[in-house]
C-alpha cells in the first residue's frame, strides 16, 4: 500500500535562513507523483512544488526545491531564505498510480519561521 | 491555474442538521474531489465528483451522510447530513489540473463547527 511519513511533526526556523522538511514514501509503483502543499492559519491549501518519478532533476520553485532521493524514496522540501510568511503547515503528497488521480497526505510539519 | 470558490467559508450548526457547501470553478475540469480535514489532522478523501453520475466514495465515508452532487464541469456541493460535534473539520474542494503534472488544486475550505 501506498503511504506518506513526515516524521517532523514541527519545525523551527529563523528568518532568512534555510529549512528543510522531510517526506519519505512506499509505493511500489515505478510511476507516481509527489506534491508539496503549504495550509496557512486559514486553511487553504496552496500548491507549492511537483516530482515525477521519472524526472532526472529536483524540482524547484523560486525559493521552494525538493531534494528528490529516489532510492531512499525520500522527498524532502527545501525552502531557501525564510520569510515570516512561511509559518504554516506543510503536507507531503503523493497521487496514487491508479486512474483515480486520489492524493494521499503525511501528516504534516508545522513551521515557525522566528524574526 | 483554476480559481476555486467554496461557499460558506465557514459555520456553526447544531447537531441533527444538515449543511450543504458549494464549490464553483472558472473553468471547466474533469475531475472534483472533496477532503475531510478534522482538528489537527490531515486530509483524508471522501469522494471524487463525478459529473453526470454517482460520486464514488472511499472507505469509511457513504452517501447517505455525504451525499454529493456534480451537475456540470463547474460545480459541485457536498452536504454533511445529521450532523454531530465530531463532523467539525474543514471541507475542502479540489479540482484535477490536466495540463501539466496533474496537479490538484484546492479551494479555500469551509470550517464548520457543530455543537
Amino acid at each position: 500500500a501506498q503511504k506518506i511519513t513526515q516524521t517532523q511533526p514541527g519545525m523551527f526556523v529563523q528568518e532568512k535562513e534555510a529549512v528543510t522538511l522531510d517526506c519519505t514514501y512506499d509505493t511500489s509503483d515505478p510511476s507516481y507523483g509527489l506534491f508539496w502543499y503549504k495550509q496557512p492559519s486559514s486553511g487553504e491549501m496552496i500548491f507549492l512544488i511537483y516530482q515525477g518519478s521519472y524526472d532526472q532533476q529536483n524540482a524547484t520553485e523560486g525559493r521552494y526545491s525538493l531534494n528528490f532521493q529516489k532510492a531512499r524514496k525520500s522527498a524532502n522540501l527545501v525552502i531557501s531564505a525564510s520569510q515570516l510568511g512561511d509559518s504554516a503547515m506543510y503536507f507531503c503528497a503523493m497521487r496514487m498510480t491508479d486512474s483515480s488521480y486520489k492524493l494521499i497526505f503525511g501528516s504534516g510539519t508545522r513551521l515557525l519561521v522566528r524574526p | 491555474s483554476a480559481v476555486i470558490s467554496q461557499k460558506p467559508s465557514r459555520d456553526i450548526c447544531q447537531r441533527g442538521t444538515s449543511l450543504t457547501i458549494q464549490c464553483q470553478v472558472d473553468s471547466q475540469v474533469t475531475m472534483m474531489f472533496w477532503y475531510r480535514q478534522q482538528p489537527g489532522q490531515s486530509l483524508t478523501l471522501i469522494a471524487t465528483a463525478n459529473q453526470g453520475s454517482e460520486a464514488t466514495y472511499e472507505s469509511g465515508f457513504v452517501i447517505d451522510k455525504f451525499p454529493i452532487s456534480r451537475p456540470n464541469l463547474t460545480f459541485s456541493t457536498l452536504t454533511v447530513s445529521n450532523m454531530s460535534p465530531e463532523d467539525s473539520s474543514i471541507y475542502l474542494c479540489s479540482v484535477l489540473d490536466s495540463l501539466g503534472a496533474d496537479t490538484q488544486y484546492f479551494g479555500p475550505g469551509t470550517r464548520l463547527t457543530v455543537l
